[in-house]
This record gives structure tokens, C-alpha cells and sequence, in this order.
């Protein structure tokens, strides 16, 4: 995960929305993904969005990509305690084979 | 449906001792990988397949083999463990490769002493 970047923490409180910011490197990544890890658990996709698109929604989730700057972007609406987790930005490998991941950012939601 | 199974989620090692993790799979998908996840490291590729017979290196693959017989199963082995080596262990699996989604196991917490 060198060369995806990821804030390391992020604490909102519950009911105000969570911006959780990437930067990745490799543009020719056709697709960019968000995983969530809970607590003693592996990682489950969480959405992705398609490297032709700008924006994808999807219920309290709102994906940003903005390719010039290869920044992408999780929008939590309305974050709830439960969204309380570690969340990985992750872009296809050189190899197209796996993925390369960004560090993670813990997001803490306080009542 | 188990999805994707690691085996065992907890082991302390001795340095020096080898041990074999286990990953089996039953979603019939081609591609298998493992990782490594320390804490502000993210989670780094070690080795990955393609499909049965057909192995390669990731980003720290120094101390580790793998083997893919089987599509089902795709064993980690550490031949001697070190301290460096202490880590959460996740094997992934996807229907082909990057461009599909992961399946992540619950992990093996690995401890050498």
C-alpha cells in the first residue's frame, strides 16, 4: 500500500456525515474500491466506483472520484455508531491481479 | 456456505518454527491472494495465484511459500518464523482478480516470540 494514501484517524459524532479522503497513484486502475474492517473481522467491500465515473451514491454513501488529482472520497451520511470501523481505499495492482491498499483510517463515531 | 476459511485465527511461534496457514475456499474463484496487515502498514500482498499451479510474489513475499495444488486451497507456509513476521494474517479470493470483489477470511493473528 505505498503509494495509496489514506488520513490515519477521523472521529465525527453521530448524525453529522463522515468525508473519509484517498489519493492514489496508479491512473490506469479501472476500478477503486472501499473496504470496511470491523473490529477482529477482515475486510468487506463496502462500494467501489468505476474509474469512468465521477460520483456514485448508494443509500448513505456517496463516492467522489475526481481523476485529475487521483483523489476519491466516502461520504457517510448520517453516521451512525455502528459505522464505527476501519476504512481501506484500495486500487487494482500493476499486475491486475490484487489490490494495493492505502493504511486505513479508523473512524470513531461518539454519541 | 463458508465463503472463505482461514485456519487456525490465533498461533504463537517460536523463532525459528515453521507452521502452514491454511486457506480454502468453496466460491469456486480463480484467484487467491494473501496479506499482511501491521498496524500503520495497511494490508501488503505477499503472494497471490491465478488459479491452481500458478504462483507469484507481491510486495513482501521474503520468508514466505505458497503452493496452489487445488483451486479450494492456497496454504501459506513460513519455514522459519521471526520476530518481523508477527502480524494478521488475511487470505483473499476473487473471481477474476482486481477488477471483481474480494472475499476477505477472518484472519490469523500470528505471534513469534
Amino acid at each position: 500500500g505505498e503509494d495509496v494514501e489514506q488520513s490515519l484517524f477521523l472521529s465525527v459524532r453521530e448524525g453529522d456525515s463522515s468525508v473519509i479522503n484517498c489519493t492514489y497513484t496508479d491512473s490506469s486502475s479501472t476500478y477503486l474500491y472501499w473496504y470496511k474492517q470491523e473490529p477482529g473481522a477482515g475486510l468487506q467491500l463496502l462500494t467501489y466506483i468505476f474509474s469512468n465515473m465521477d460520483m456514485k451514491q448508494d443509500q448513505r454513501l456517496t463516492v467522489l472520484l475526481n481523476k485529475k488529482d487521483k483523489h476519491l472520497s466516502l461520504r457517510i451520511a448520517d453516521t451512525q455508531t455502528g459505522d464505527s470501523a476501519i476504512y481501506f481505499c484500495a486500487e487494482v495492482s500493476n499486475s491486475g491481479y490484487a489490490l494495493n491498499f492505502g493504511k486505513g483510517t479508523s473512524l470513531l463515531v461518539t454519541p | 456456505n463458508a465463503g472463505v476459511t482461514q485456519t487456525p485465527k490465533f498461533q504463537v511461534l517460536k523463532t525459528g518454527q515453521s507452521m502452514t496457514l491454511q486457506c480454502a475456499q468453496d466460491m469456486n474463484h480463480e484467484y487467491m491472494s494473501w496479506y499482511r496487515q501491521d498496524p500503520g502498514m495497511g494490508l501488503r500482498l505477499i503472494h497471490y495465484s491465478v488459479g491452481a499451479g500458478i504462483t507469484d510474489q507481491g510486495e513482501v513475499p521474503n520468508g514466505y511459500n505458497v503452493s496452489r495444488s487445488t483451486t479450494e486451497d492456497f496454504p501459506l507456509r513460513l519455514l522459519s518464523a521471526a520476530p518481523s513476521q508477527t502480524s494478521v494474517y488475511f487470505c483473499a479470493v476473487s473471481r477474476t482478480g482486481g477488477n471483481t470483489e474480494a472475499f476477505f477470511g477472518q484472519g490469523t493473528r500470528l505471534t513469534v516470540v
